[in-house]
């Protein structure tokens, strides 16, 4: 069974840096085609995919947030770490994780629950 | 880069009646392979989302066959044979052909129950 869990702070200060964790099971990261994505939502607004890693540790970053993403993973505990750098309130969104199947370029068939990150002083 | 537009944004529907949701992409989802990775996820309200329909027209595992996906190049569309009132949410179309450098979704359309 394939699940996947985010945590993180639930607050952060403008231009703080937000470190999220996904933590999963059910499926390896050293497998041969798995990836794990971040994806966000602003209250109310569309989903927005933000940077993937895969199992060969490649890491691809949205075009327009690469500058302050990092992603990472740690094989062995199972967790994708994702780095934001400089938060401001336009940041405030639902943040998940989602596996996908990139050897068969199948996206995100497998969601966290989400984690709400609010940007506030 | 691909801009994926839905319409409509907001879609009513009667109970046990059709609907149908319209996805286009700026630029063809036709791959090199000669696959289409578009793909359709349903978000019922406070959940996440869930993957329904990938590359057009696969359902996922556990979908109800009442949902069906159709389309090619850059014209999509996602139809409910018959809406329950367990399928009122949000539905988005996301592409991933264009990868890298992005994968990229819809604006979404809100299915409600009139």
């Amino acid at each position: 069974q394939v699940t996947l869990r985010e945590s993180g702070p639930a607050l952060v200060k403008p231009t703080q840096t937000l470190t999220l964790t996904c933590t999963f099971s059910g499926f390896s990261l050293s497998t041969s085609g798995m990836c794990v994505s971040w994806i966000r939502q602003p209250p109310g607004k569309a989903l927005e995919w933000l940077a993937l890693i895969d199992w060969d540790d490649d890491k691809y970053y949205s075009t327009s947030l690469k500058t302050r993403l990092t992603i990472s993973k740690d094989t062995s505990k199972n967790q994708v770490v994702l780095t934001m750098t400089n938060m401001d309130p336009v940041d405030t969104a639902t943040y998940y994780c989602a596996r996908s199947l990139c050897g068969d370029s199948e996206d995100f068939d497998y969601w966290g629950q989400g984690t709400l990150v609010t940007v506030s002083s | 880069d691909v801009v994926m537009t839905q319409s409509p944004l907001s879609l009513p529907v009667t109970l046990g009646q059709p609907a149908s949701i319209s996805c286009r992409s700026s630029q063809s989802l036709v791959y090199s392979d000669g696959n289409t990775y578009l793909n359709w996820f349903q978000q019922r309200p406070g959940q996440s989302p869930r993957r329904l329909i990938y590359k057009v027209s696969n359902r996922d595992s556990g979908v109800p066959d009442r949902f069906s996906g159709s389309g090619s190049g850059t014209d999509f569309t996602l139809k409910i044979s018959r809406v329950e009132a367990e399928d009122v949410g949000v539905y988005y179309c996301m592409q991933g052909t264009h990868w890298p450098p992005k994968l990229t979704f819809g604006g979404g359309t809100k299915v409600e129950i009139k």
